[in-house]
């Protein structure tokens, strides 16, 4: 079975370009999580989604930043006009649709802005 | 503000020796206290959820007790391949299920 997974595993943009970051979750799971994690600090959650449905982006920054889980394919978590500050790991959690449930996280993907 | 502060910050044990490490929380209605493992360069690892004051839970040389107020993890007789971060998050009853998670400990143990 496998694990969370995440593409690319590293991705260099330069100032506004765009970002496109991708989660394929784990077999039987329909919830996704991204979450942020800036060099030397601890993990932020950005934002919630299920199939088709953003449950709570109160994480996610207010520009720039959106996230989509469609009914097909992976969630993708997109970066628009990139900026030296978006420079972390972000990681993609899933979980079974179950309050409470563990979340089991991919690999991450390190985006490198310059 | 609801937080989850984790003590020490980073921990240097001799392999075999003993020790606990600390996560502390503020959260108002706890769902569920989770434990993750992270090595360099990789996604954290999952190790323990606890729901309820009382509960433990063991794996190997890691034991996770939970109280009303703080989570303990203690490493009995660790060897160097547990050296990493241990991260602690917290998961509100009410509300989504994000995690908040506090800054870890950076654990390193020496043959």
């Amino acid at each position: 079975n496998a694990g969370v997974m995440q593409n690319p595993r590293h991705l260099v943009r330069r100032r506004g370009q765009e970002a496109r970051l991708r989660c394929s979750p784990m077999k039987g799971h329909s919830h996704v999580y991204w979450y942020r994690q800036l060099p030397e600090e601890g993990l932020k959650f950005m934002v919630y989604l299920q199939k088709e449905n953003i449950i709570d982006e109160s994480g996610m920054p207010k520009e720039r930043f959106s996230a989509e889980f469609p009914k097909e394919g992976p969630s993708i978590l997109r970066i628009q006009q990139v900026v030296r500050g978006d420079s972390a790991a972000y990681f993609c959690a899933s979980s079974r649709p179950v309050r409470g449930e563990t979340q089991y996280f991919g690999p991450g993907t390190r985006l490198l802005v310059l | 503000e609801d937080q989850v502060t984790q003590s020490p910050e980073a921990l240097r044990l001799q392999e075999g020796e003993s020790s606990s490490l600390n996560c502390s929380y503020t959260v108002s209605g706890l769902r569920g206290l989770f434990w993750y493992r992270q090595d360099p360069g990789k996604g954290p690892e999952f190790l323990f959820t606890l729901y309820s004051a009382g509960e433990e839970k063991e794996k190997e040389r890691l034991k996770a007790t939970l109280t009303k107020k703080e989570s303990f993890l203690h490493i009995t007789a660790p060897k160097p391949e547990d050296s990493a971060t241990y991260l602690c998050a917290v998961q509100y009853r009410e509300g989504t299920d994000k995690l908040i998670f506090g800054t870890g400990t950076r654990l390193q143990v020496f043959p």
